[in-house]
């Protein structure tokens, strides 16, 4: 059965600070792995996919990576910005569906 | 420019009372999901159309119902809400549902229980 954990549950930082959000999968058997953006009381933003036969995807000052045999995908953001601050989640798909299992998010504030 | 759209953004009901929630797409994918994210936790789902073919997930409490009359649409419907049934429902999309495609959420609807 698929987990996906993600650490730190919450993180603050300065404005301007590099930042490295954490997410693990327990099955590597994944075809690829998504991070959402999600504001308070709002629903899911898309980020980033990566494919499985991917190791890195960018868009503007975010970076995720994905190493799949030690189950880890990391999502960097540059140059943190307080318009940053949300909760950041981390999805792989499950069996034949697509049904995505969640990690439960990292809740990261970002202090002017 | 939306593409998966959810109606309403927010929804009160009274306890007992039915309620359903509405989730519309312009993308004519074909398959539709409604997750349940309660608060602090993960999104979780609840089932999913495959076109017309209805996939119910084996945890689902029976209170949950959904329909797809067409390819655009597709209904939650809470026959009897419990307090416990307050949370964000989010809609999804996929082109064909396959795990290398990705999903497209609707902004959700936040429904809570009087």
């Amino acid at each position: 059965k698929q987990e996906v954990t993600q650490i730190p549950a919450a993180l603050s930082v300065p404005e301007g600070e590099n930042l490295v959000l954490n997410c693990s999968f327990t099955d590597s058997a994944i075809y690829n792995l998504q991070w959402f953006r999600q504001d308070p009381g709002k629903g899911l933003t898309s980020l980033l996919l990566i494919q499985s036969s991917q190791r890195e995807q960018t868009s503007g000052r975010l970076n995720a990576s994905l190493d799949k045999s030690s189950g880890r995908s990391t999502l960097y953001i540059a140059a943190s910005q307080p318009g940053d601050s949300a909760t950041y989640l981390c999805a792989v798909p499950s069996g034949n569906t697509g049904k995505l299992i969640f990690g439960q998010g990292t809740t990261l504030q970002v202090k002017p | 420019d939306a593409m998966v759209i959810q109606n309403p953004r927010y929804q009160v009901t009274q306890f007992g009372k039915p309620v359903t929630l509405s989730c519309s797409q312009t993308l004519n994918h074909n398959v539709m999901y409604w997750y349940q994210q309660k608060s602090s936790q993960a999104p979780k789902l609840l089932f999913h159309y495959y076109d017309k073919d209805f996939n119910n997930e084996a945890d689902t409490p029976d209170n949950f119902q959904s329909r797809r009359p067409n390819t655009s649409f597709c209904f939650l419907d809470i026959r009897s809400p419990g307090l416990g049934d307050a949370a964000m429902y989010l809609c999804a999309t996929s082109r064909t549902g396959q795990s290398n495609q990705p999903q497209h959420f609707g902004d959700g609807t936040r429904l809570s229980i009087l």
